[in-house]
Order: structure tokens, then C-alpha cells, then sequence
């Protein structure tokens, strides 16, 4: 069974600028949650969506906003790019979005911001 | 709100000792803990997890944790480490049912495993 997928696996933008990233959950997972890890702030969790929805918010700024699709794929958008918005941003799948579930975690998409 | 501590940013020992790594975490509600390990430019891979039961849980590559409730730990333990567990390590928690499937990560302990 192919992993959690995530693309693009880099990415430069501009300050600004704004950005997308994708993510395709394990084939029968319907959960999907983000993630953001800097060397700073460690692993902070973005948000969770189910069925189409959210579920779950961190505390981010309102820059950061997501969604997920009928066929439970994810994107994630970021608007007007901040220096600080560099980090690696991971995806995750599970097959509900119980706390007991293993979540399985994508590569990573290598944001930079110039 | 839920938080977790590990104990050691960094810990570096030699092939074949053992190794422990410690996690202390903090809740108003009981959790489910998790250990996981991310090799450099990769994603985070389970090595175990606790969800109730046995307080001594084995996970993929030898490695074991015991949950400690009066003491709120929950440390990662093998016996005998090789060059190939060299990574870093994430301590995790998710508030049981109550908050999805939301994970509440440690800083992370880096593990060295030197010839």
C-alpha cells in the first residue's frame, strides 16, 4: 500500500507571495492533519479534517487555511508569506480521526521563504 | 491542554549499549502516548504506542517504552542500539477521544549511536 504523499517535496517562495501545498492520504484513510516544524518551535500541530471538514484548529494565524477533498486528498494554503513561515510542513493520514488511530506521516514538503 | 518534556536534547552513546530516552508529559484528561523517529529529510515514523493495557510496550526495531502514570512518563528504552538508530526522536500525545487525532509533540531528543 503506497505512504502518505506530499508535493511538492520543495518549494521557494518570496515574502508575500502565497503558496499550496498537497497532500494524498493512504488509499481507505479519511483523516488528514498538518503539521509545522522549525528548528524553534518543534512539531505544532495546523489543523484536522474528516469528511470534508475541520475538525481541529492549532493556534496559527489566519494566513494558514486548509481543506480536504471528497476523495479525502488535502491541500493547505499560506497567504501573504512571512519569513518565519519557513519550515517543513508534514502531513499525516489515519483512519478516523480518533485519538487511538496511528497517524502515518508523509515526507514533507521543504518550504523556504526568501 | 496537554504537554510533553523530553528530558534530553541530546544523548550520544556507543554501538551495542543501551539506550534510554526520556519523555515526561502533562494532562487534565487521560492520553494516548506515542513514540516516533524521523531519519534526516524524512517524515516521522511510529515506533509504539500506549493506548491502555500493559504498561510495557514493544515497538518496530527492538525498541520498548513503560508507561508510568503516578509518574506521568512514558521513556523509550533498547537494549543495545546500532549505528542505524542514529535519528531523532519525538515523544507524542493526543488527548484520548476528546481532541481528534491531534498530536502534542516533544522537542525532540536526538540520538547518536557512535562506533
Amino acid at each position: 500500500k503506497a505512504g502518505v504523499t506530499q508535493t511538492p517535496r520543495y518549494l521557494i517562495k518570496t515574502r508575500g507571495q502565497q503558496v499550496t501545498l498537497s497532500c494524498s492520504p493512504i488509499s481507505g484513510h479519511r483523516s488528514v492533519s498538518w503539521y509545522q516544524q522549525t528548528p524553534g518551535q518543534g512539531l505544532q500541530f495546523l489543523f484536522e479534517y474528516f469528511s470534508e471538514t475541520q475538525r481541529n484548529k492549532g493556534n496559527f494565524p489566519g494566513r494558514f487555511s486548509g481543506r480536504q477533498f471528497s476523495n479525502s486528498r488535502s491541500e493547505m494554503n499560506v497567504s501573504t508569506l512571512e519569513l518565519g513561515d519557513s519550515a517543513l510542513y508534514l502531513c499525516a493520514s489515519s483512519l478516523s480521526p480518533s485519538g487511538a488511530d496511528t497517524q502515518y506521516f508523509g515526507p514533507g514538503t521543504r518550504l523556504t521563504v526568501l | 491542554a496537554q504537554s510533553v518534556t523530553q528530558l534530553d536534547s541530546q544523548v550520544p552513546v556507543f554501538e551495542e549499549a543501551p539506550v534510554e530516552l526520556r519523555c515526561n508529559y502533562s494532562s487534565s484528561v487521560s492520553v494516548y502516548l506515542f513514540w516516533y523517529v524521523q531519519y534526516p529529510n524524512q517524515g516521522l515514523q511510529l515506533l509504539l504506542k500506549y493506548l491502555s493495557g500493559s504498561t510495557l510496550v514493544k515497538g518496530i526495531n527492538g525498541f520498548e517504552a513503560e508507561f508510568n502514570k503516578s509518574q506521568t512518563s512514558f521513556h523509550l528504552r533498547k537494549p543495545s542500539v546500532h549505528i542505524s538508530d542514529t535519528a531523532e526522536y519525538f515523544c507524542a500525545v493526543s488527548a484520548g477521544e476528546t481532541s481528534g487525532s491531534r498530536l502534542t509533540f516533544g522537542e525532540g531528543t536526538q540520538l547518536t549511536v557512535n562506533p
